[in-house]
């Protein structure tokens, strides 16, 4: 089993839509987490880090359930602009492991 | 403000080749590693390092080398290429250990043949 699982996809969604994305990981001493994007053939880049009290950045909301261990990403009024593939990340224990999940591929259509 | 810079952005190797990919951040970032990315594997760590002087493996280390002489540079040695490890390669700074952003330079494709 992976460390960091997240929904195979992909995710077609037309523009205006609600999308949400999954992410478990299996590491229960992990203690920070992050979603990044990855635009097609170049490199991630921070979307947004994700708190244990859920935080939202315009359109986007991130939970975070510990208990579970669990994480989500919510899109609401997708753009063109989001598609992307998602990454779901984790950081062990504040050290250098960074561990990344297999992403989470969007396509917002016309 | 250039961040990380990876070059070549693309290689192409014969198996049992060797070759270095550079990385380069202007940041003062302590941590530096190294991924590759294969389809449906998500970003692998390939080797890391906390400071200069200072390296580790990650993950996925066999048949790659790496040193950290300085703050700045974190280059990736193949010692003997081969086809598994063709794929993409990105490097990526981040300032400290908790809770920062990790900045990723444009990444190398590289092939083997």
């Amino acid at each position: 089993r992976k460390e960091v699982e997240q929904d195979p996809g992909p995710f077609n969604v037309p523009e205006g839509a609600t999308v949400a994305f999954n992410c478990t990981y299996s590491n229960s001493a992990s203690q920070s987490f992050f979603w990044y994007r990855q635009d097609c053939r170049k490199e991630p880049k921070l979307l947004m880090s994700v708190y244990s009290s859920g935080n939202e950045d315009g359109r986007f909301t991130a939970q975070l359930n510990r208990a579970s261990q669990y994480i989500s990403l919510l899109i609401r009024d997708s753009k063109l602009s989001d598609s992307a593939t998602y990454l779901c990340v984790v950081n062990r224990n504040y050290g250098q492991n960074f561990v990344f999940g297999p992403g989470t591929r969007l396509s917002v259509l016309p | 403000n250039a961040g990380v810079t990876q070059t070549p952005k693309f290689q192409v190797l014969k198996t049992g080749q060797s070759m270095t990919l550079q990385c380069a951040q202007d940041m003062n970032h302590e941590y530096m590693s190294w991924y590759r990315q294969d389809p449906g594997m998500g970003l692998r760590l390939i080797h890391y390092s906390v400071g200069a002087g200072i390296t580790d493996q990650g993950e996925v280390p066999n048949g790659y080398n790496v040193s950290r002489s300085t703050t700045e540079d974190f280059p990736l040695r193949l010692l003997s290429a081969a086809p598994s490890q063709t794929s993409v390669y990105f490097c990526a700074s981040r300032a400290g250990p908790r809770n920062t952003e990790a900045f990723f330079g444009q990444g190398t494709r590289l092939t083997v043949v």
